[in-house]
């Protein structure tokens, strides 16, 4: 079966410009986690949305960073005036339901502010 | 101090050999564990969950301390295609926030 889907694969942005990233979960997993992962490092907690809800935005850096699933399946990372310490992978993930059931993730968002 | 602290190697270890990690974590309200595997430019997988009791899976054997807030991964027979990154991850009790750790670069040489 399909798995999760991020688009665009690779994104590159001039600094001071807004992007928005895509995911596109695995159908019926009800919850979706965004990660930011830099180089060298682990993926680190955005935010977490239960279906359309969104329970858990204490990972966001900033304001600038926006997250939305309006109708409980596609996800939007928004990204607002980007900066260059934005640039890292971000990455997607679902799981079929809350916190100890496994995570499946997404092949990422590589951005590159310039 | 971080959440949640690995050691990140490289291990370069042989084939056949034996490999231990260990990952330390802050946090004594941590309540689930788990080993992810992320091969270079690829998306982390879910290797193993850490079982209080301890588990087995093949090859791969996980173990939990509280007391001493630790838990390990434990490679036997190490193959070519177990290089990879290992990453230790743990969520609190009450929250749906996963912390990774930095990961443990693994190769293995032939």
């Amino acid at each position: 079966g399909a798995g999760v889907s991020q688009s665009p694969r690779y994104k590159v942005a001039k600094r001071g410009q807004d992007v928005a990233l895509r995911c596109d979960p695995i159908s019926g997993h009800v919850s979706l986690f965004w990660y930011q992962q830099a180089l060298g490092q682990g993926p680190e907690f955005l935010t977490y949305f239960q279906n359309e809800a969104q329970l858990d935005k204490s990972g966001l850096p900033s304001d600038r960073f926006f997250a939305e699933r309006p109708e409980g399946s596609v996800s939007t990372l928004k990204i607002q005036r980007t900066q260059q310490e934005d640039s890292a992978v971000y990455l997607c993930a679902s799981s079929f339901w809350g916190r100890t059931t496994e995570q499946y993730f997404g092949p990422g968002t590589r951005l590159t502010v310039t | 101090r971080k959440e949640v602290e690995q050691d990140p190697g490289p291990f370069n270890v042989p084939e056949g050999a034996t490999v231990a990690f260990n990952c330390t974590y802050s946090n004594s309200a941590s309540q689930s564990f788990f080993w992810y595997r992320q091969d270079c430019r690829k998306e982390p997988k879910l290797l193993m969950s850490v079982y209080s009791s301890g588990n087995e899976d093949g090859r791969f054997t996980a173990q939990l301390n509280r007391a001493s807030q630790y838990i390990s991964l434990l490679i036997r027979d190490s193959k070519l295609s177990d290089s990879a990154t290992y990453l230790c991850v743990v969520n609190s009790e009450g929250t749906y926030k996963y912390i990774f750790g930095t990961g443990t670069r693994l190769k293995v040489l032939a």
